[in-house]
């Protein structure tokens, strides 16, 4: 079983509406939780990174946000735009990253 | 500069074939790391270089074999392959390996996407 599960497994959304990605966690102890976005054929870019006592966290027009008591991470996407469209990735980990099951955003225009 | 570059970026090989896929960054990182990819999959990390030792394999059939010439470089030697190996292979790097505590981030390339006949 995974220990990094994420929903929706993949998501269609017209340009300029927002979205959540949600993320639920197993493993522990905790070190830090990673957001990454991944185009298609293309090597994973770091979103964000959020420590056990943080619980927001932004970039641009990307919100992380994360309740360690439940174990759960959300990336709120605001304004989507075209170039959107991609998987995200949540991570768990130290050197030895432990990935989420993934989810593919799909923006229309 | 925070970037990871990899060559070539498509490869494609028959099983009696013996190619190189190689990777390098500049930002000395001393941690480097292999991971392959199928479609639709996350990445499963192969192989990990500290300080230009190898420190972990995860088991990764021996048709694989890497090689860290410096601290800058990385190579995945690949011979006689299998149909199945097939998949994009992403090199990573970050400022170590730390077993305990906040993890450093990685820094990803944009892959080679292998295909073997």
């Amino acid at each position: 079983k995974n220990q990094v599960e994420q929903s929706p497994q993949s998501l269609i959304i017209l340009e300029g509406k927002n979205c959540t990605l949600q993320c639920n966690y197993t493993v522990s102890p905790f070190s830090n939780l990673r957001w990454y976005k991944q185009d298609t054929g293309r090597g994973p870019v770091s979103l964000t990174i959020m420590t056990f006592s943080e619980n927001t966290k932004s970039n641009g027009r990307y919100t992380a946000t994360l309740d360690a008591d439940t174990k759960q991470s959300s990336l709120h996407i605001t304004a989507s735009q075209l170039s959107d469209s991609a998987s995200y990735i949540c991570v768990r980990g130290t050197y030895k990253y432990i990935f989420g099951t993934g989810t593919r955003l799909k923006v229309l225009a | 500069d925070t970037e990871v570059t990899q060559t070539p970026k498509h490869l494609v090989m028959g099983m009696t074939n013996k190619k190189s896929l190689k990777c390098e960054q500049h930002m000395g990182h001393r941690a480097m790391y292999w991971y392959k990819q199928k479609a639709k999959k996350p990445p499963e990390l192969m192989f990990v270089y500290s300080y230009e030792k190898l420190s972990i394999n995860e088991s990764v059939p021996s048709r694989f074999s890497p090689e860290c010439p410096n601290s800058s470089l990385l190579n995945l030697h690949l011979h006689a392959l299998q149909p199945e190996d097939s998949a994009l292979y992403l090199c990573a790097s970050s400022q170590e390996i730390r077993v305990a505590g906040e993890s450093d981030t990685q820094y990803f390339g944009p892959g080679t996407r292998l295909t073997v006949l």
